[in-house]
């Protein structure tokens, strides 16, 4: 039982490229969740997935997209990387609505220069 | 809209000290409360939780308790290590989590 894994750990981008930030998880959680951390603004919400199928936006979407693969797996995208969005990103999982606990993966060091 | 606002850090005490982190919030209804860790180079784990008001969530000598009166949830722990060093953050709600910015915290030997 791996938890939720995320690859890759580390990444460096030039402003324009793409790249996708793979999330999955082992427990048959319903909901997944993509986060970014930047120093001095704790997480921000970028997308989550309530349930296999579907996704919302979450506080901070914009440049970013995202897919339910399928119950395991939830992908981040950058279409066209810009300098900002230069963060540590954070994938989430939860087994259902309610007031459960979410578990964290490890995170994915991105930095676009 | 809903928020949590911890206080700011870095936090730094001595080993054996008394830590408490300040942590209140604004939400409708009554959510449920948690605290997360986050240790170097690592995600975040939940540390303890509260679902009601008076509740108190406890885990590894830390503890907390909601209190609806003045909507605060403080984390208090009794004699912190050196192991304890780490950002905490506060947080409430359930399928979209809001958390505060976090408070780092380092402890001295």
């Amino acid at each position: 039982n791996a938890g939720v894994t995320q690859t890759p750990k580390f990444q460096v981008l030039k402003t324009g490229q793409s790249m996708t930030l793979q999330c999955a998880q082992d427990m048959n959680h319903n909901s997944m969740y993509w986060y970014r951390q930047d120093p001095g603004m704790g997480l921000r919400l970028i997308y989550y997935s309530a349930s296999e199928g579907t996704t919302d936006k979450g506080e901070v979407p914009n440049g970013y997209n995202v897919s339910r693969l399928n119950k395991r797996e939830f992908s981040l995208r950058l279409e066209s990387a810009a300098p900002s969005q230069t963060s540590v990103y954070f994938c989430a999982s939860k087994p259902g609505t309610g007031n459960n606990e979410q578990f964290f993966g490890p995170g994915t060091r991105l930095t676009v220069l | 809209g809903d928020s949590v606002t911890q206080m700011e850090g870095p936090v730094t005490l001595s080993e054996e000290a008394f830590l408490t982190i300040n942590c209140t919030y604004t939400a409708t209804g009554y959510p449920s409360l948690f605290w997360y860790v986050q240790y170097p180079g690592e995600g975040l784990q939940l540390l303890l939780k509260a679902t009601k008001a008076d509740d108190k969530g406890s885990n590894k000598g830390f503890e907390a308790t909601y209190r609806k009166e003045t909507t605060s949830f403080h984390l208090e722990k009794g004699s912190v290590q050196v192991s304890d060093s780490a950002v905490y953050f506060c947080a409430l709600r359930d399928d979209k989590i809001i958390f505060g910015k976090g408070t780092r915290l380092h402890i001295l030997p």
